[in-house]
């Protein structure tokens, strides 16, 4: 089984600021792969970053990077230069890539992140 | 545009009402995930589909709700006799097959309120 733990029901943030939003994982599977998504008021998922677990390097997707530390369990998302149309929920997902269900995602609870003019 | 396409956007129904709810996978792609989302809840799996096969539905409640992905046309997930819980978001994804590739994608949902 696979649990995603967000921390942070609400952040706020000075626009142009960095912002870290927190994301911990836990799994027994070897291999998985770690989501985010953005999810405006608007309500549509959009897909920001993906992680996998034996990726040598952390991603990164223009102003979103994705700050793994496998050791610790955390993929910490981290936004930079933070603009008024980030203003959304985001939510933290993984998948478990072995087995016979590694087509399901867990998601986290999510957390509202407010860019503040 | 390729993407997940999702309808209705909204939907408004009555208790005891059946709600129809559609998804038409990006091009190429014959593997469909239907999962919900309840209100300040983040998605839960409900149902994976291949053409003309149920391969999980682990997540979907045992009764009214069914999902089928026909052979043609786009996958539909039903719901009977709608009552107030089941009002949130059904989202939809897909993909080219069931290996780990990156990405999931999903549509823009379909927001169900019974009344």
């Amino acid at each position: 089984a696979q649990k995603i733990t967000q921390t942070q029901p609400g952040m706020f943030v000075q626009e142009k600021e960095a912002v870290t939003l927190d994301c911990t994982y836990d799994t027994s599977d070897p291999s998985y792969g770690l989501f985010w998504y953005k999810q405006p008021s608007s309500g549509e998922m959009i897909f920001l970053i993906y992680q996998g677990s034996y990726d040598q390097q952390n991603a990164t997707e223009g102003r979103y990077s994705l700050n793994f530390q496998k050791a610790r369990k955390s993929a910490n998302l981290v936004i930079s230069a933070s603009q008024l149309g980030d203003s959304a929920m985001y939510f933290c997902a993984m998948r478990g890539n072995s087995g016979g269900s590694n087509y399901k995602l867990t998601f986290g609870k999510g957390t509202l992140l407010t860019v503040n003019p | 545009n390729a993407g997940v396409m999702q309808n209705p956007r909204h939907l408004v129904r009555r208790r005891g009402q059946e709600a129809r709810l559609r998804c038409s996978p990006m091009k190429g792609h014959s593997h469909v995930y239907w999962y919900r989302q309840l209100p300040e809840e983040g998605l839960k799996f409900m149902v994976y589909l291949q053409k003309e096969n149920i391969i999980d539905e682990s997540g979907m409640p045992k009764e009214r709700f069914s999902a089928e992905f026909p052979k043609e046309g786009p996958s539909i997930l039903r719901i009977q006799q709608v009552v107030r819980g089941d009002s949130a978001a059904y989202f939809c994804a897909s993909s080219p097959s069931q290996r780990n590739t990156g990405e999931l994608f999903f549509g823009e949902g379909s927001r169900l309120t019974v009344l």
